[in-house]
């Protein structure tokens, strides 16, 4: 079975830009939930989205946005972008937004220049 | 308080050595305690959880101890081989309403030497 997958593997902007994430999570799974992982640090929580909701929001300015389509797949969206935006995205995936077990994908590199 | 704080930083072990990560937390109300193993250039993959009504779990080399009153937890990894050599990370997590969030660690990076 395909875990969790995210796209686009790396990502090159410049400050200002506007960048959109996609992530599928492994099938069956409803709920998405999206990390920013700064270089030497844990993952910092940033949305969660069940049945297309956001059910859970961490402390990240409103340029970042997120949603969930119908399969369950989910873009988190980043506007203006700034260098400290720099960072490793991640989306894991859970059966349901309550679900302990997460499943993390490879994630996808962005760096602001 | 949300945070989560794990040591050492760094963790150097020869082969067939024990590994121990500790981590602390305050929010009494995490009821879900997981242990990530992260390699370079990937996401965390998920190796070992536990609930705060046990007070040890074992899978294979990796084992949990939980102390509930202290509110710490950590990380045993026994015969440690060099493939072990990864970024550790240990997390917490509360159902805040309908939804569960992760809050991590600030990681161990442990090298295992042959």
């Amino acid at each position: 079975d395909a875990g969790v997958t995210q796209s686009p593997t790396h990502l090159i902007k410049t400050r200002g830009q506007h960048v959109t994430l996609r992530c599928s999570p492994i099938s069956g799974h409803k709920s998405v939930s999206w990390y920013q992982q700064v270089l030497g640090q844990g993952p910092q929580f940033i949305f969660q989205y069940y049945e297309k909701e956001e059910r859970g929001r961490g402390n990240f300015p409103d340029r970042f946005s997120a949603r969930q389509f119908p399969n369950y797949s989910s873009e988190l969206n980043v506007n203006a972008l700034l260098l400290g935006d720099s960072a490793l995205y991640l989306c894991a995936s859970s059966l349901s937004g309550s679900t302990d077990t997460q499943y993390f994908g490879p994630g996808t590199r962005l760096t602001v220049l | 308080q949300q945070q989560v704080k794990q040591s050492p930083q760094s963790l150097i072990v020869q082969k067939g050595g024990i590994s121990i990560i500790n981590c602390a937390y305050e929010n009494t109300a995490f009821d879900y305690f997981p242990w990530y193993q992260q390699f370079p250039g990937k996401g965390p993959a998920l190796l070992i959880a536990i609930r705060p009504d046990v007070s040890e779990k074992k899978e294979g080399r990796f084992t949990i101890s939980f102390n509930k009153s202290a509110k710490q937890f950590s990380l045993h990894i026994m015969d440690s081989q060099p493939g072990d050599s990864a970024t550790y990370f240990c997390a917490a997590s509360n159902r805040g309403g309908s939804a569960r969030q992760l809050t991590f660690g600030s990681g161990t990076q442990l090298t295992v030497l042959p």
